[in-house]
């Protein structure tokens, strides 16, 4: 079974659509994030939560909004999407903050 | 802002011994340091985590100086399949449980 899992693993969207990106895991851990790798393949977390509560939120436009139902899934939202927006995202857990993290496969976003 | 120093890229060869080492100088005192490996399309994956001193498991070694300012990753004997990225993952005491990522070190393991 995948540990971490996201869908879609591809995203093709026109500019000013409103997509979003689901993550489940399966592990039982507290705290799930998300990044974004552009591409020159740098890292940038964009959120975290811990126990439904948003522990951490970086200087990421206010048209991304992570929600999340319960303990195992924690889904990005992107309003008003921008060429800029362009770039693959990923999930990811791990059992407390800032523990090491499981990090699921990735979903690539192209914004037309 | 924290800043994250590794080599862009390496190269090496089959059966080598391969260190990659990252510079953090605003740790935070709490913090652990971890390593990723990350393949082409795929997501990163964790390969060692450490605090302080020597670290070892069945993969590699973490190697990290007592001021904490610098890790370096030890990968015994590579084989071809450890061409990869590697990335190193620390607190930052600038902000409050913010995670920097190193920007990442290409390793190219040749034949």
């Amino acid at each position: 079974d995948t540990a971490v899992s996201q869908t879609p693993k591809y995203l093709v969207t026109q500019m000013g659509n409103d997509k979003s990106i689901k993550c489940e895991q399966n592990l039982g851990h507290d705290t799930m994030y998300w990044y974004k790798q552009d591409s020159k393949k740098f890292l940038k977390i964009m959120f975290s939560y811990n126990n439904k509560e948003l522990i951490i939120n970086e200087t990421v436009p206010n048209r991304f909004s992570p929600k999340s139902p319960d303990k195992a899934h924690l889904n990005l939202h992107i309003n008003s999407l921008e060429l800029g927006d362009s770039a693959v995202y990923f999930c990811a857990s791990s059992h407390m903050d800032r523990d090491f993290q499981y990090f699921g496969a990735g979903t690539r976003l192209s914004v037309l | 802002l924290a800043k994250t120093t590794q080599p862009i890229s390496m190269d090496s060869y089959e059966g080598q011994e391969v260190n990659i080492t990252c510079s953090h100088n605003n740790i935070a005192t709490n913090d652990y340091i971890t390593w990723y490996q990350q393949f082409p399309s795929q997501g990163p994956r964790f390969i060692i985590q450490g605090y302080k001193t020597k670290v070892t498991n069945e993969v590699a070694s973490l190697f990290i100086p007592a001021d904490r300012k610098s890790s370096t990753l030890s990968l015994p004997r590579v084989s071809l399949s450890d061409t990869a990225v590697y990335y190193c993952l620390v607190g930052d005491t600038d902000s409050s449980y913010k995670l920097i990522f190193g920007s990442g070190t290409r390793l190219l393991v040749r034949p």
